[in-house]
């Protein structure tokens, strides 16, 4: 099976902008999760999709927002770009609930 | 916060040399996964140990968990220079799919 994978794989913005991020699960797998990535804070999650519906949210501001589609493909969004954005965004899918996640190769947010 | 701490958060080891790990978490959980990352590169799943078990292995790793001191163990053996990565545990919040991370351990194995 093909991994999850996540594109763009690098991204540059600048303050004030807006962003896409796209993520494919592991075929079959309905659970798809998002986690941010800085030196500062870690790894934190964001948010989690289960077939097209948000079943759990972190801790972050109402800028960041995703959606998950019927292929179970999901898109994360971040709005008015804050230089304290750069991070590292991981997604992960699963098949199931508190089961294996398997995670993308991520993308590389710069925000200048 | 429930968020889990690595312990060492270096370790500098030669290759051949055992290396272990620990991770402690603050609430109860349903399982408990091991990562390992290169580089600022994607998580790479090593193992997942559940509540109700005490050891697993895969290969050179071994993992322990003891849920009444909530700490987690991860020993690989033999290590190689190919090791050389951030080693990170997550465990769940007893819902869904959020996985809260700890800080990580970077090891480095010496050729």
């Amino acid at each position: 099976k093909a991994g999850v994978t996540q594109t763009p794989r690098y991204l540059i913005k600048t303050r004030g902008q807006q962003v896409t991020l796209s993520c494919s699960p592991i075929s079959g797998h309905r659970s798809v999760s998002w986690y941010q990535q800085t030196p500062g804070q870690g790894l934190q999650f964001l948010f989690e999709y289960f077939s097209e519906t948000q079943r759990n949210k972190g801790n972050f501001p109402g800028r960041f927002s995703g959606r998950q589609f019927s292929n179970s493909r999901s898109e994360m969004n971040v709005s008015t770009l804050e230089l304290g954005d750069s991070a590292l965004y991981l997604c992960a899918s699963s098949s199931g609930i508190s089961d294996t996640q398997y995670f993308g190769p991520g993308t590389r947010l710069t925000v200048l | 916060s429930q968020q889990g701490e690595e312990d060492p958060q270096a370790l500098s080891i030669q290759e051949g040399e055992n290396a272990t790990m620990n991770c402690s978490y603050k609430t109860s959980i349903n399982n408990l996964q091991w990562y390992r990352q290169n580089s600022g590169r994607g998580l790479v799943h090593l193992i997942l140990i559940r509540s109700n078990e005490r050891e697993k292995h895969s290969g050179r790793l071994r993992v322990t968990l003891d849920t009444s001191k909530k700490s987690s163990s991860l020993l690989i053996t033999a290590s190689r220079a190919a090791d050389t990565a951030s080693y990170f545990c997550a465990t769940d919040a007893g819902t869904g799919n959020q996985f809260y991370f700890g800080t990580g351990t970077s090891l480095t194995v010496i050729p």
